[in-house]
């Protein structure tokens, strides 16, 4: 099946800095990738749907200019947390869609001390 | 009401047991039907697909779909210690919503 990878998969950051994770779809090209973030036992909260050469669309309630989505190739999207917070710290996951499904990645654990 | 529910567990079953686990939802709009496993620290990973209602088998998992009563669920059969993760039901029309997610282990 397809595969998506995400980088990194754990990081560890100080409050105030930024953090990029980057999201890559190995052996298709994805139009569309989809980032969710994961608090423990909670579901999956969709936070923004990522276009190829266009803007990104936000969810009610997710920060655009806290949560950068970039996704300059039909391979790659990344997504920035800006000037991130301990309530920040959080699993972040990625997906991408070739035709029908719906691929995750391995998520990134993100702590911000 | 939340769109989707689903118990959070956890459920614990000996190996060998046949395991069932549910959702129910609230948006008669869904058409579409996933249940995802999800281990410990990593990312959901496609189990089932439905369409409509109705039933899909692949292998030990059936996935069933009952649109009447807005109630899905997922069947695992000769359930292995291999099975035990979080299993999260999905739901869709235009966008994806999840379940929080079901706990299982079984056990040896």
């Amino acid at each position: 099946g397809a595969v998506v990878s995400q980088h990194p998969s754990w990081v560890i950051c100080k409050s105030g800095t930024s953090v990029k994770i980057e999201c890559r779809s190995l052996d298709f090209q994805a139009t569309t990738m989809f980032w969710y973030r994961q608090f423990p036992k909670q579901s999956l909260m969709l936070m923004a749907t990522s276009n190829e050469g266009s803007k990104a669309t936000y969810e009610q309630g997710v920060e655009k200019d806290k949560f950068l989505i970039n996704h300059a190739s039909l391979t790659l999207s990344t997504l920035t947390v800006t000037s991130a917070h301990p309530e920040d710290s959080s699993f972040y996951i990625c997906s991408a869609i070739d035709s029908v499904e719906q691929y995750f990645g391995p998520g990134t654990r993100l702590t911000v001390t | 009401q939340k769109e989707v529910e689903q118990d959070p567990g956890p459920l614990s079953v000996p190996e060998g047991a046949i395991v069932s686990l549910n959702c129910t939802y609230s948006n008669s709009a869904f058409q579409y039907f996933m249940w995802y496993r999800q281990y410990s620290r990593k990312g959901p990973e496609l189990l089932m697909y439905t369409y409509s209602s109705g039933n899909k088998e692949d292998g030990r998992f059936t996935a069933q779909v009952d649109k009447s009563s807005k109630y899905i669920s997922l069947f695992i059969r000769d359930s292995q210690p291999s099975d035990s993760a979080t299993y999260l039901c999905a739901m869709s029309d235009d966008k994806i919503i999840f379940g929080k997610g079901t706990r299982l282990h079984i056990l040896p």
